[in-house]
């Protein structure tokens, strides 16, 4: 079965700050992508980085980074320089080669502070 | 940027009505989906969508649900008799393949509370 685990329900930063927000995943297959999205109170689903299981390096983009670890199964968001905006709840997501859906984790919620 | 849009942004109906959510999928993709998220919850998959038929759902997608892409550009999602249970946020997204690694953009939403 296809699972994503999100242990953290929140996490408290400072402005300026890194913080990384986990995400462990389980799958059985070897083709599979994983995703971040950005959820802020006003309630739409952004996308944020993509990681693929054949992807040798790291995928960036901007501030943020996604640590791919694969034997550990686990594909953590690092945010470097944290901003008051980056305040939202984030989700971490899988699809895989047998299936068309994303599966989500139960998300963590992030507070950044000045 | 291309996006893909929902209507309506909130709708609030009474138990036992029906419902459609409608969403423009961003025009050159070919696989539609609707998730919904409970307040407070994690997203869940409904159903998906290719070639004018379905290509998954998942448990929640009972026979109260249907969808349907009327016509080249809108998909619907319409909910039967709605239930107190059915208040949750809908999301409409698109991907251009099916691939792992090809994005799945969302909607903003449609907000729907059952009273």
């Amino acid at each position: 079965a296809q699972k994503i685990t999100q242990t953290q329900p929140g996490m408290f930063v400072q402005e300026k700050e890194a913080v990384t927000l986990d995400c462990t995943y389980d799958t059985s297959d070897q083709s599979y992508g994983l995703f971040w999205y950005k959820q802020p109170s006003s309630g739409e689903m952004i996308f944020l980085i993509y990681q693929g299981s054949y992807d040798e390096q790291n995928a960036t983009e901007g501030r943020y980074s996604l640590n791919f670890q694969k034997a550990r199964k686990s594909a953590n968001l690092v945010i470097s320089a944290s901003q008051l905006g980056d305040s939202a709840m984030y989700f971490c997501a899988m699809r895989t080669q047998a299936g068309t859906a994303l599966i989500f984790g139960k998300g963590t919620t992030l507070s950044v502070s000045s | 940027e291309p996006e893909v849009t929902q209507t309506p942004s909130h709708q609030v109906t009474q138990m036992g009505q029906e419902v459609i959510l409608r969403c423009v999928p961003i025009s050159n993709h070919l696989y539609f989906y609707w998730y919904r998220q409970i307040l407070g919850q994690k997203v869940e998959f409904l159903v998906s969508f290719y070639n004018n038929e379905i290509s998954e759902k998942s448990e929640i997608f009972d026979d109260q649900f249907s969808v349907e892409r009327p016509d080249g550009s809108n998909f619907t999602l319409k909910i039967r008799s709605t239930k107190l249970e059915d208040s949750a946020m809908y999301f409409c997204a698109s991907s251009n393949r099916v691939m792992p690694g090809n994005t799945i953009y969302f909607g903003e939403g449609s907000w729907l509370t059952v009273v």
